[in-house]
């Protein structure tokens, strides 16, 4: 499959734990953003790396979060202490070329903070 | 801030009739997207729009744009059950910025 690939799937976790989540981009796309979904609403932007550059954070993106693509291949996103409120489902996409090219979304993962 | 706004939120309909989904945004842009996602899912792509005028088919789906208006459009043409999903619009800028979604519902 060469598509966007996304690990774990699903995630359910308690409050105040830690949790990292991982997407694996199309090879040889250069782009790759971050988006949060929350039950009922659209998916929200939440960072972007071109290569291994990350270029834009949202204000969602709070110091509990960190992204990181540290080869320009795959990136891990990781919420530390995490509260109810991060249930949600993280997707990841990928595009090659600038902007303005089409972003092909992964599977996304389902977290859940009890 | 680059809004972008649906309509309906709610979209009930027959088997057999015909609907239009409306996606207005705020700030000028010639790239426009249509997802399908189903509940659990992640975004399927429908329909990529890449300039004023732009219409594009498939199956019982056709989407168009209108960049002066900041207007596209979904429009249903005899609804089945399938069809039954949430849709969203996106206007491309450095990133997608997405539509509050429709969810639609097809009955018998």
């Amino acid at each position: 499959d060469t598509g966007v690939s996304q690990d774990p799937r699903h995630k359910i976790t308690k409050r105040g734990q830690n949790v990292t989540f991982r997407c694996d981009p199309i090879s040889e796309h250069n782009r790759l953003y971050w988006y949060r979904q929350t039950l009922g609403q659209g998916p929200e932007f939440l960072t972007y790396f071109q290569n291994e550059a990350q270029l834009e954070k949202s204000r969602l993106l709070s110091d509990r979060f960190s992204a990181e693509r540290p080869k320009g291949s795959f990136s891990t996103l990781e919420i530390q202490r995490t509260e109810q409120g991060d249930s949600a489902m993280y997707l990841c996409a990928s595009s090659l070329g600038d902007f303005k090219n089409e972003q092909f979304f992964g599977p996304g993962t389902r977290l859940t903070v009890l | 801030e680059l809004k972008v706004e649906q309509n309906p939120l709610f979209l009930s309909m027959q088997e057999g009739k015909n609907y239009t989904i409306y996606c207005n945004y705020s700030t000028t842009s010639d790239r426009l997207y249509w997802y399908r996602q189903d509940p659990g899912k992640s975004l399927e792509s429908l329909f990529v729009l890449l300039s004023n005028g732009a219409v594009k088919q498939e199956g019982r789906l056709m989407a168009s744009l209108d960049t002066k208006a900041r207007l596209s459009t979904l429009h249903i043409t005899a609804a089945v059950h399938d069809l039954s999903a949430t849709y969203f619009c996106a206007v491309n800028t450095d990133k997608l910025i997405f539509g509050t979604g429709t969810r639609l519902q097809v009955f018998p």
